[in-house]
């Protein structure tokens, strides 16, 4: 199948500061990318849908100016976490839909991020 | 609305045991499923999926699920459970040849632990 490949798999930082995680999808061209949050033993909550070539679509309460979306290429879509503070430690997953066939969902290994 | 409900939050089965993982849809248009697997700190690898043709779909790893439309179900079934088997499982259903730009929509997910 298609491989989304998501880094870095985990990050550390300070309180304050940023950080970005990157989303590839390696062998297929991605207008839509997704990206999730996950809370311990929880499901996936959609926090955006990123679209190539314009702005990102955020679902209800997740604040676009505290996680930014860029969605430069097909083949890229990044997600920065803006002055992270503890709260937003999390386990967070992006995902492409591969159209070349009917629409699979694959995702990447997830990017645990700890805010110290 | 669209939705997928997976009534068991957590399943325990002995190795070696068979399993049956339930999942519901509600689905207005034409849908297509999906089951995905997910382990600890992990992303969500895709099990199997049905989109038409034969009810009974084969999937990776011995896993198998079978759709039927009058009762909205799709349950994932395994003869004999392996201890590498615990994990989380998802089921999600989207609509076939819809433009891409929607996500598929997944249940809460059920946890399986695997005992000797």
């Amino acid at each position: 199948g298609a491989v989304v490949s998501q880094h870095p798999s985990w990050v550390i930082c300070k309180s304050g500061t940023s950080v970005k995680i990157e989303c590839r999808s390696l062998d297929f061209q991605a207008t839509t990318m997704f990206w999730y949050r996950q809370f311990p033993k929880q499901s996936l909550m959609l926090m955006a849908t990123s679209n190539e070539g314009s702005k990102a679509t955020y679902e209800q309460g997740v604040e676009k100016d505290k996680f930014l979306i860029n969605h430069a290429s097909l083949t890229l879509s990044t997600l920065t976490v803006t002055s992270a503070h503890p709260e937003d430690s999390s386990f967070y997953i992006c995902s492409a839909r591969d159209l070349r066939g009917i629409g699979i969902q694959y995702f990447g290994a997830g990017t645990r991020l700890s805010v110290l | 609305a669209q939705s997928v409900t997976q009534p068991d939050i957590h399943i325990t089965v002995s190795e070696g045991a068979s399993l049956e993982l339930r999942c519901n849809y509600s689905y207005g248009a034409t849908p297509y499923l999906f089951w995905y697997v997910q382990s600890p700190g992990q992303g969500l690898q895709l099990l199997l999926k049905y989109f038409s043709g034969d009810t009974l779909v084969q999937g990776i790893k011995g896993f198998e699920a079978e759709f039927k439309r009058s009762q909205s179900s799709f349950n994932l079934r395994k003869p004999s459970v392996h201890w590498s088997d615990a994990a989380e499982y998802f089921c999600a259903v989207g609509a076939l040849w819809d433009s891409g730009n929607t996500p598929l929509v997944f249940g809460k997910g059920t946890r399986l632990s695997v005992i000797a």
